[in-house]
């Protein structure tokens, strides 16, 4: 079981709201990531980090911003929440080496009404 | 059961049969695949990995196949279980000068089992 959790699990809230979704690992991984995913779709990644301070956009435009300053701490903020934001997102994190899996959280289904 | 094609969204097979899932991947440079399984409601959870430098690993029931040749990828898993039921994704990377890269996700196939 990976040690990394996110919060809420499930999150339903109005258009224009400002939002943060929380991510944190125990396993002292220097890479964090965010994915976004929607219903029997594949991951798309929207930001990354190598570590401290360290924040990447990843493949997919997102509207959405992340912030590392804990090495544990991964969160993804939403300044103005809309419909189209609605989705699976999905936060994970790894060792910075060669051939080294990813260990996901369990995700937070958004719904923006 | 075998799936036909590269990638095919949706696999059925009966309990106890073999499933074989495939992926084909994008990135020649690509050197380091993994196999993920995703149950609804939850993230995915790794079950097998390989390097480019193998054509061929086992693990427990699964066994991960890479033909480099044609960019293709397969995940066979043996006697297949209800508990396999689930969404499999593939997903590449590639080591730049001793660090991994992002890992992209392929689209997944949803293999269900009927008992």
């Amino acid at each position: 079981e990976a040690d990394i959790y996110q919060t809420p699990r499930y999150l339903v809230i109005g258009t224009g709201k400002k939002i943060t979704l929380e991510c944190s690992q125990t396993m002292g991984h220097d890479k964090m990531y965010w994915y976004q995913q929607d219903p029997g779709m594949e991951l798309h990644l929207i930001h990354y980090s190598y570590g401290v301070n360290s924040t990447e956009k990843g493949d997919l435009s997102s509207e959405s911003t992340v912030s590392r300053i804990r090495t544990e701490h991964f969160p993804l903020t939403l300044e103005s929440a809309r419909p189209s934001h609605t989705s699976q997102y999905l936060c994970a994190s790894s060792e910075n080496q060669v051939a080294g899996q990813a260990f996901f959280g369990q995700g937070t289904r958004l719904t923006v009404v | 059961g075998e799936s036909v094609g590269l990638h095919l969204p949706t696999l059925s097979v009966q309990e106890g049969d073999n499933s074989i899932i495939n992926c084909a991947y994008s990135n020649s440079a690509s050197d380091y695949f993994i196999w993920y399984k995703q149950e609804s409601g939850k993230g995915p959870q790794f079950i097998i990995d390989i390097r480019s430098n193998m054509d061929k690993r086992q693990g427990q029931r699964v066994t991960v196949l890479l033909n480099k040749t044609v960019k293709h990828l397969s995940l066979q898993i043996a006697a297949t279980q209800p508990g396999d039921s689930a969404v499999y994704f593939c997903a590449e990377t590639m080591n730049y000068g001793g660090s991994q890269g992002n890992l992209i996700f392929g689209k997944g196939t949803k293999l269900s089992v009927k008992p």
